[in-house]
């Protein structure tokens, strides 16, 4: 069965820096993979995603995922954060043959003026 | 933006007590799935819907029943609340209209006390 797991359960960089945020991925075939975004009291939106067409995706709001099949690694990042940025994240893998997502725990992503 | 609504956003309960939640759609979407969120799980899928009274399990299950008469409502009950139970539910759709392209559209969740 298809996993994630996420590297840090917070992070906490200074505005203007710097955001990268871990994901790793355990699948026995090509996964398809997903980033999306909480905002406080909010439901999860899509970020970006990963099916297999160019290794390098980019999403909304200036961030993108790189897939490394060699790493097993989906990671998030997000050149210059913005005090907007402040969310928790969530990496989810698509289960093969099946019509679902499953997804990790999460990294809230804390930013400091 | 995907039409999903939750009811109700918040409620209390005791345990032992019966709750049922609803997910409406109005875009008539195929896959409809409930998880739940509890810190330092993420988010875990509970039961999810590809049509009209087809329904399977999720990885959390076991408490929760679901109900999908209409193609625009999903219904999760718990028949008998418990305090493990307390949680942020949240109902998402799927856009596919053939395959499953895995983006999902969720609601603004439904926090459950359970006292």
């Amino acid at each position: 069965a298809q996993s994630v797991t996420q590297l840090g359960s917070h992070v906490s960089v200074s505005e203007g820096a710097l955001v990268l945020l871990r994901c790793n991925y355990s699948s026995s075939v090509p996964p398809y993979l997903f980033w999306y975004v909480q905002y406080p009291n909010q439901g999860l939106q899509l970020l970006l995603k990963y099916t297999s067409a160019a290794t390098l995706v980019k999403g909304i709001n200036g961030f993108e995922a790189e897939f490394k099949k060699s790493e097993t690694s989906f990671h998030l990042t997000k050149p210059s954060a913005h005090m907007s940025d402040a969310a928790e994240y969530f990496c989810a893998v698509r289960n093969t043959g099946f019509q679902k997502l499953v997804f990790g725990t999460g990294t809230r992503l804390l930013v400091s003026p | 933006d995907a039409g999903i609504t939750q009811s109700p956003r918040h409620k209390v309960t005791e345990t032992g007590t019966p709750v049922t939640l609803r997910c409406h759609q109005t875009e008539n979407h195929r896959y409809m799935y409930w998880y739940r969120q509890d810190p330092g799980h993420g988010l875990r899928l509970i039961h999810y819907s590809y049509g009209v009274k087809d329904t399977d399990k999720g990885e959390v299950s076991d408490g929760y029943s679901v109900s999908r008469s209409k193609t625009e409502d999903f219904l999760l009950t718990l028949e008998s609340a418990t305090s493990s139970q307390t949680s942020v539910y949240f109902c998402a759709i799927s856009e596919s209209h053939g395959d499953f392209t895995g983006e999902l559209f969720f609601g603004e969740g439904s926090r459950l006390t359970v006292l």
